[in-house]
C-alpha cells in the first residue's frame, strides 16, 4: 500500500530556534499533502493544505509566517516551525492521497516536537 | 462534511468482538463513512469505508444502518494491539483526495 514517511520522528530544540519536518510520499506522487497538529489527549487538527508548486492554504488561526510550508516536488512537503516556543511542542502529522478511487488518505508516522 | 458523534471511550475483553458505534444523522447521500484508528504516538491508520452496503475486510466489518444515520465498526476478535482511538468520519469521496476532519473519536481499551 501507499507509504508516507516523516522525518524526524522526534526532535528537541531550544526556544527561538527553527525546526524543519519532512513528509515524503515514498511510492506515489501527491499534488496535495495535509499537515495536522495534535496536542496530548486531543484530536488531530488540520493546520494547512500543502499544494505542489503553489502556496499552502492555512486554516484559521494558524500563522503562516510561523509555520512555513514548502511543497517543492510531488513527493516532498516540508513544515518549518520558525522561532519555536514551548507552546509549539506538539505531535505533527502529515498525510497525502495517492489519488486512488477509495479516497483513502495515508498518514505519516508523526513527528514529536519538544521545545525547551 | 457531516458531523459524527462517538462515545469517548469503551472497554473490550481480549478475544471478544469490539463494536464501536457512530452516529451521523446529518449524512448526505454522497457522503461515505470512513473509519481510521490511531495507536498511541503514531499516525492514523485507515481501517475501512462504505457508502450504504455493509463492508468487510481483513481488519474489520462496517455495518451501516438502512437510513445511513449510524454505523458500527466491528473488530471481530479484539487483541491488545487494537487498543487505540477510533475515528468515524463522513465525507464526500473525491479521487484527488480530500482532507479529513477528525472528531473526538472513541478510545478503545482492550483488556486481558
Amino acid at each position: 500500500g501507499a507509504v508516507v514517511s516523516q522525518h524526524p520522528s522526534r526532535v528537541i530544540c531550544k526556544s527561538g530556534t527553527s525546526v524543519k519536518i519532512e513528509c515524503r510520499s515514498l511510492d506515489f506522487q501527491a499534488t496535495t499533502m495535509f499537515w495536522y497538529r495534535q496536542f496530548p489527549k486531543q484530536s488531530l487538527m488540520l493546520m494547512a493544505t500543502s499544494n505542489e508548486g503553489s502556496k499552502a492554504t492555512y486554516e484559521q488561526g494558524v500563522e503562516k509566517d510561523k509555520f512555513l510550508i514548502n511543497h517543492a516536488s510531488l513527493t516532498l512537503s516540508t513544515l518549518t516551525v520558525t522561532s519555536a516556543h514551548p507552546e509549539d511542542s506538539s505531535f505533527y502529522i502529515c498525510s497525502a492521497s495517492n489519488g486512488g478511487d477509495t479516497g483513502e488518505l495515508f498518514f505519516g508516522e508523526g513527528s514529536r516536537l519538544t521545545v525547551l | 462534511d457531516a458531523k459524527t458523534t462517538q462515545p469517548p471511550s469503551m472497554d473490550c475483553a481480549e478475544g471478544r468482538a469490539a463494536n464501536l458505534p457512530c452516529n451521523h444523522s446529518t449524512i448526505s447521500g454522497n457522503e461515505y463513512v470512513y473509519w481510521y484508528r490511531q495507536i498511541h504516538s503514531q499516525g492514523p491508520q485507515y481501517i475501512i469505508h462504505g457508502l450504504k452496503n455493509n463492508e468487510t475486510n481483513e481488519m474489520a466489518s462496517l455495518i451501516i444502518t438502512e437510513d445511513r444515520k449510524s454505523s458500527t465498526l466491528i473488530l471481530p476478535h479484539a487483541t491488545l494491539r487494537d487498543t487505540a482511538v477510533y475515528y468515524c468520519i463522513v465525507r464526500v469521496l473525491e479521487n484527488a483526495g480530500n482532507m479529513l476532519t477528525f472528531g473526538g473519536g472513541t478510545r478503545l481499551m482492550v483488556k486481558p
